[in-house]
C-alpha cells in the first residue's frame, strides 16, 4: 500500500531536549515536505527536499533541521524544542514532474513541548 | 500563487450533494485549482485538481467556470465520513518549490443524518 508513516505519533517533551520525527515514504516520491499546523494558522511549510541530498527552508525553518540521505526518508530534527514548536507535524511527499503531482500526506505526529 | 476565499463553513445533508464554492479571481493562466480535505486532524488527502475543464474522479466532479475565476467542488452523495475541512488551492506547476501548498482556512462541511 502507497504510504507515508511518521513516527511517533504523540510525543510530549521537555524544552532543550533534542527530538526527531521520523517520514519514510514507500513511492519512490522525489520530493518530500514537512508542514506544522496550528490553530488558526493554517498549514504552513518547515522545510522540503527536492530529491537525495537536496533541501531548502520553507516558510517557517526556525528552529528545525533536515536531512534527505536517502530517497524514502526525511527526518524532521529539533535541536533544542521550545514550547512555541508545540504543534500538529505533517509530512507529505510527491513525484515531482512538470505537471500534475499529486501530494500524498502521512498521518501526522502531535508534538508538546513543556 | 492565486489566493482563495471559500465560506468558512457549510452544512449538508446525508445522501445529498455538497456543493463547495471557491472564489480565485487572481488566478493566472497557468494555474491549476486543486482540492484536498482534512477529516479531524489527519493527514490532508487530495481529491481532485483541474485546469480550465471539469473533470471526474471516484470521489468528486470539480466544475470550473470559464473565466476561472472561480469553481466548485461537488460531492455527488455525501456520506457522515465526507464531514471535514475542505480547501481549495491554486498553484502553478514547475516551479522551484513544486510541491509547496498554500493552505487557507478552508470550509469546514458538516454533513448531518
Amino acid at each position: 500500500e502507497a504510504q507515508v508513516t511518521q513516527n511517533p505519533r504523540y510525543l510530549i517533551t521537555v524544552t532543550g531536549k533534542k527530538l526527531t520525527v521520523t517520514c519514510s515514504q514507500n513511492m519512490n516520491h522525489e520530493y518530500m515536505s514537512w508542514y506544522r499546523q496550528d490553530p488558526g494558522l493554517g498549514l504552513r511549510q518547515i522545510y522540503y527536499s527536492m530529491n537525495v541530498e537536496v533541501t531548502d527552508k520553507g516558510d517557517v525553518p526556525e528552529g528545525y533541521k533536515v536531512s534527505r540521505k536517502e530517497k524514502r526518508n526525511f527526518p524532521l530534527i529539533l535541536e533544542s524544542p521550545s514550547p512555541n514548536q508545540t504543534s500538529l507535524y505533517f509530512c507529505a511527499s510527491s513525484r515531482r514532474q512538470g505537471g500534475t503531482d499529486t501530494q500524498y500526506f502521512g498521518p501526522g505526529t502531535r508534538l508538546t513541548v513543556l | 500563487d492565486a489566493k482563495t476565499t471559500q465560506p468558512p463553513s457549510m452544512d449538508c445533508a446525508e445522501g445529498r450533494a455538497a456543493n463547495l464554492p471557491c472564489n480565485h479571481s487572481t488566478i493566472s493562466g497557468n494555474e491549476y485549482v486543486y482540492w484536498y480535505r482534512q477529516i479531524h486532524s489527519q493527514g490532508p488527502q487530495y481529491i481532485i485538481h483541474g485546469l480550465k475543464n471539469n473533470e471526474t474522479n471516484e470521489m468528486a466532479s470539480l466544475i470550473i467556470t470559464e473565466d476561472r475565476k472561480s469553481s466548485t467542488l461537488i460531492l455527488p452523495h455525501a456520506t457522515l465520513r465526507d464531514t471535514a475541512v475542505y480547501y481549495c488551492i491554486v498553484r502553478v506547476h514547475g516551479s522551484s518549490n513544486t510541491g509547496k501548498l498554500i493552505f487557507g482556512q478552508g470550509t469546514t462541511l458538516q454533513v448531518k443524518p
